[in-house]
């Protein structure tokens, strides 16, 4: 099972809105919707920002939100703040009780 | 307040076994499946395997990297999860986090322990 594509970086000044997207197959991202976002700073753990392509947990920021079009996941980001600079990993279920992370996006905020 | 704790991480030589150990507080630890996910030393995140809990008969699936080296056990009695580590490669070295599954995602995380494999 192969990593999901997303770009290495992103950035947006304060304010504005930041999009990554994360790049599958149809056996995975395609497939199901299943794709949730995790957020990761450095040295501590992922927390999970979006579920089931675009679902907030309880106390996420209703400034993030995640989309899905075939083959291709995207977390958006609105509103940056400085708080938001951090690594983005999207996840989808690939099937057969099997996942798959993203290769990882670096947030910075200008 | 749910709580993921990560033991048993530190240094071994290739080919060298480790378990870790996950225990768990804030919720019934028998419902969920639970998740094992590692992180190189500056790469991504990796997910390792899941298993599932008693009513999906404990069935643990691995990723192809570690399947017929790792296994995943979890102990409902105990609210612990386990994963035992056999024939470690230096690639295998990585930050091992323990996730509550809540079968479309992991939905808490424990802070992590570092397995370094080395001669």
């Amino acid at each position: 099972q192969s990593a999901l594509t997303q770009p290495p970086s992103a950035s947006g000044s304060p304010g504005q809105s930041v999009t990554i997207s994360c790049t599958g197959t149809s056996s995975d991202v395609g497939g199901y919707n299943y794709v949730s976002w995790y957020q990761q700073y450095p040295g501590k753990a992922p927390k999970l920002i979006i579920f089931e392509v675009s679902k907030r947990p309880s106390g996420v920021p209703d400034r993030f939100s995640g989309s899905k079009s075939g083959n291709t996941a995207s977390l958006i980001v609105s509103g940056l703040q400085a708080e938001d600079e951090a690594e983005y990993y999207c996840s989808s279920y690939a099937g057969s009780n099997n996942f798959v992370f993203g290769t990882g996006t670096k947030v910075t905020v200008l | 307040e749910v709580q993921l704790v990560e033991s048993g991480g530190g240094l071994v030589q290739p080919g060298g076994s480790l378990r870790l150990s996950c225990a768990t507080s804030g919720f019934t630890f028998s419902d969920p499946y639970m998740d094992w996910v590692r992180q190189a030393p500056g790469k991504g995140l990796e997910w390792v395997g899941r298993i599932k809990n008693k009513a999906g008969s404990y069935t643990a699936n691995y990723a192809a990297s570690v399947k017929g080296r790792f296994t995943i056990s979890r102990d409902d009695s105990k609210n612990s999860l386990y994963l035992q580590m056999n024939s470690l490669k230096n690639e295998d070295t990585a930050v091992y986090y323990c996730a509550r599954d809540a079968h479309t995602a992991m939905d808490y995380w424990g802070q992590g322990t570092l397995v370094t494999v080395s001669s």
